[in-house]
């Protein structure tokens, strides 16, 4: 099974630069990598999704280098309000029962502070 | 606006019964999920579908049943043969019928919890 390693919890401040990396070393061929935000008592939020190289959105980067064991997600200039739970997400499949799982990472706890 | 909708945002079940958490969606998505969240943890894959009245289970599916009568709707049964049942319920959708590489949009939880 495919899993993903994040660190536990980070800490940054206001205007910094947060990058959060994820090891995934069993990634398949075809799985893309998706991070999602969740703040406390809420659904997880879509944040990025990419492939390979590097992907850009309004809110984040993701850096995948080429053999694809890891990704960062960069956070530019966070503020108060990016401090959440953030998820890193690869496609999983198991062989031996036919079933597919979904393996979300534990999460990294992100505080901002002013 | 289009989204998913969980219902009702804090549920209280008893000893031995069965209790259905509702999840409605109208972005006219195929694929449709449901999670659990313990405190402190990540998610974990209860059961997924495709397509209409069809589902798959997922890595703890032991305890709980659901239905896809309709596209729209995704309700979960939590029944009693599920011992520890306590926790956050996420429902969540994707446009595709495969699941993989899809992002999903997920609703607000319902939070179960044992009297």
């Amino acid at each position: 099974l495919a899993k993903t390693t994040q660190p536990i919890s980070m800490d940054s401040y206001e205007g910094q630069e947060v990058n959060i990396t994820c090891s995934h070393n069993n990634i398949a061929t075809n799985d893309y990598i998706t991070w999602y935000q969740q703040f406390p008592s809420q659904g997880p939020r879509f944040i990025i999704q990419g492939y390979k190289t590097k992907v850009t959105n309004e809110v984040a980067s993701l850096f995948i280098p080429a053999d694809r064991k890891s990704s960062t997600l960069s956070l530019p200039r966070v503020s108060l309000s990016d401090t959440a739970v953030y998820y890193c997400l690869v496609g999983d499949e198991t062989t031996d029962t036919g079933r597919r799982a979904l393996t979300f990472g534990s999460g990294t706890r992100l505080q901002v502070q002013p | 606006d289009g989204g998913i909708t969980q219902s009702p945002k804090y549920l209280f079940r008893k000893e031995g019964q069965n209790v259905t958490l509702s999840c409605e969606q109208n972005l006219n998505h195929d694929a449709m999920y449901w999670y659990r969240q313990d405190p402190g943890q990540g998610l974990r894959l209860i059961y997924y579908s495709q397509i209409v009245n069809d589902f798959q289970k997922g890595d703890i599916a032991e305890g709980y049943s659901v239905s896809r009568e309709k596209k729209e709707s995704f309700p979960l049964t939590v029944t009693s043969a599920q011992k520890n049942p306590t926790a956050f319920y996420l429902c969540a959708s994707s446009i595709g019928q495969g699941y993989r590489n899809q992002p999903q949009h997920f609703g607000d939880g319902t939070r179960l919890s044992i009297l």
